[in-house]
């Protein structure tokens, strides 16, 4: 069976530091990857995409990047946080649509706060 | 704009009670649409709907959709604490050929009081 992992489940960092959050994917291969954000009493903002290794997609200007150097593996980073960069973060992945109708399964999250 | 509305945006009531969530969503070139159960931390999947009118059943949980309307309903029969959570509704539609996005609508908090 497929499981999705991301850490650290929480994290304080101070304002102008680095992130890096990670995300691995087991059971499945080539699966879609997303990096959602949910802020408080705010709903789920995808934030990036990949269909496959290299190959990211941005779905809003921000101050985050987000890599794919593996198959089943995608990194969220920073390279200097900004207060409005905490909220808890989602990593989600998706199989073939054929087999599960692209229904997103999601990581437990990661709750981080800057401050 | 693409968007996804739910509603009520909090609900509170007690065991034992029925709930109806509503969804109601504005996109081009609709998929799916999917309700997802949020508590302390990820969401979990809950039902995905692509046809008008057959419902979806689950235990106490059921979900129907109009694509007609262009809405769908999350009922719940006889509420337990253990449904307090947010309740997450999310359309699946194509943005390009070959390509889907998922969009998520803002949630209801539901509590429901022993």
């Amino acid at each position: 069976s497929q499981t999705i992992h991301q850490w650290p489940a929480t994290l304080v960092q101070p304002v102008g530091s680095p992130l890096s959050l990670e995300c691995t994917v087991e059971g499945t291969s080539n699966p879609n990857l997303y990096w959602y954000r949910q802020a408080a009493g705010r709903g789920l903002q995808l934030l990036f995409y990949s269909v496959g290794i290299g190959q990211i997609s941005s779905e809003v200007p921000q101050n985050l990047s987000a890599s794919r150097p593996q198959d089943r593996q995608f990194i969220l980073s920073s390279k200097k946080l900004l207060l409005s960069d905490s909220g808890f973060y989602l990593c989600a992945w998706s199989g073939d649509r054929t087999h599960s109708g692209n229904t997103i399964y999601f990581g437990e999250g990661s709750w981080l706060t800057v401050v | 704009e693409d968007k996804v509305v739910q509603s009520p945006l909090s609900l509170v009531v007690h065991e034992g009670d029925t709930v109806t969530l509503n969804c109601s969503y504005e996109v081009t070139n609709f998929r799916s649409l999917l309700w997802y159960k949020q508590e302390k931390k990820a969401p979990t999947f809950l039902f995905m709907l692509t046809s008008s009118g057959i419902e979806k059943k689950s235990g106490r949980l059921s979900s129907i959709l109009d694509k007609k309307e262009l809405f769908s309903i999350l009922n719940i029969t006889a509420t337990q604490t253990g449904d307090s959570a947010v309740y997450l509704c999310a359309v699946e539609y194509s943005w390009s050929f070959g390509n889907e996005k998922l969009t998520f609508g803002t949630g209801t908090r539901l509590t429901i009081i022993p």
